[in-house]
């Protein structure tokens, strides 16, 4: 699975939309961008999904340039519950078996 | 998705002994995996739990240390064998969800060894 490169760490202001970018240049044509998110003592939980056009879904927005080489998370409304570790993950979906690798991720706190 | 349950959520465990962490899943899935979560780290894979057959092990992880069982297609088991404080840790099961649903993760055990 291709490497993705994300900020450590990230401040969002309650109310206001929260951009969080993640780097994976050296994805490849097969390769779906996943993110995911950790609240504290929780186990991750899937947020969104995609391959090459743009999704949304009911927690979030998932930009991926046109070259498919870096994409942003998009929370429109940040909560004080949204602050977490984000996690964007790149691999080949539907592959059963296929493990999830996780980075470091970017740990977002949201302020009032 | 899948619902997952996983016991203990936490536990403080002597040093030399063993703790055995249990997952339960509320459907048929075909690979349950393991992850560990050191303090302050990322996940990281230790095993991916087949049903009917051995796990396959991470570069790191060890079967005598990590002992694992998949007696069916909703339950799996993964002992920390004679535990060191170093194995403090979250250990996390997840499955893959269906199709388009991403990966689920149970709530972890919260592992101290003292």
């Amino acid at each position: 699975d291709a490497k993705t490169t994300q900020p450590p760490s990230m401040d969002c202001a309650e109310g206001r939309a929260a951009n969080l970018p993640c780097n994976h240049s050296t994805i490849s044509g097969n390769e779906y961008v996943y993110w995911y998110r950790q609240i504290h003592s929780q186990g991750p939980q899937y947020i969104i999904h995609g391959l090459k056009n743009n999704e949304t879904n009911e927690m979030a927005s998932l930009i991926i340039t046109e070259d498919r080489k870096s994409s942003t998370l998009i929370l429109p409304h940040a909560t004080l519950r949204d602050t977490a570790v984000y996690y964007c993950i790149v691999r080949v979906a539907y592959n059963a078996g296929n493990m999830l690798t996780f980075g470091g991720g970017t740990r977002l706190m949201v302020k009032p | 998705s899948a619902v997952i349950s996983q016991k203990p959520s936490r536990d403080i465990c002597q040093r030399g002994t063993s703790l055995t962490i249990q997952c339960q899943v509320d459907s048929q899935v075909t690979m349950m995996f393991w992850y560990r979560q050191q303090p302050g780290q990322s996940l990281t894979l230790i095993a991916t739990a087949n049903q009917g057959s051995e796990a396959t092990y991470e570069s790191g992880f060890v079967i005598d240390k990590f002992p694992i069982s998949r007696p069916n297609l909703t339950f799996s088991t993964l002992t920390v064998s004679n535990m060191s404080p170093e194995d403090s840790s979250i250990y996390l099961c997840s499955v893959e969800g269906r199709r388009g649903q991403g990966y689920t993760f149970g709530s972890g055990t919260r592992l101290t060894v003292v």
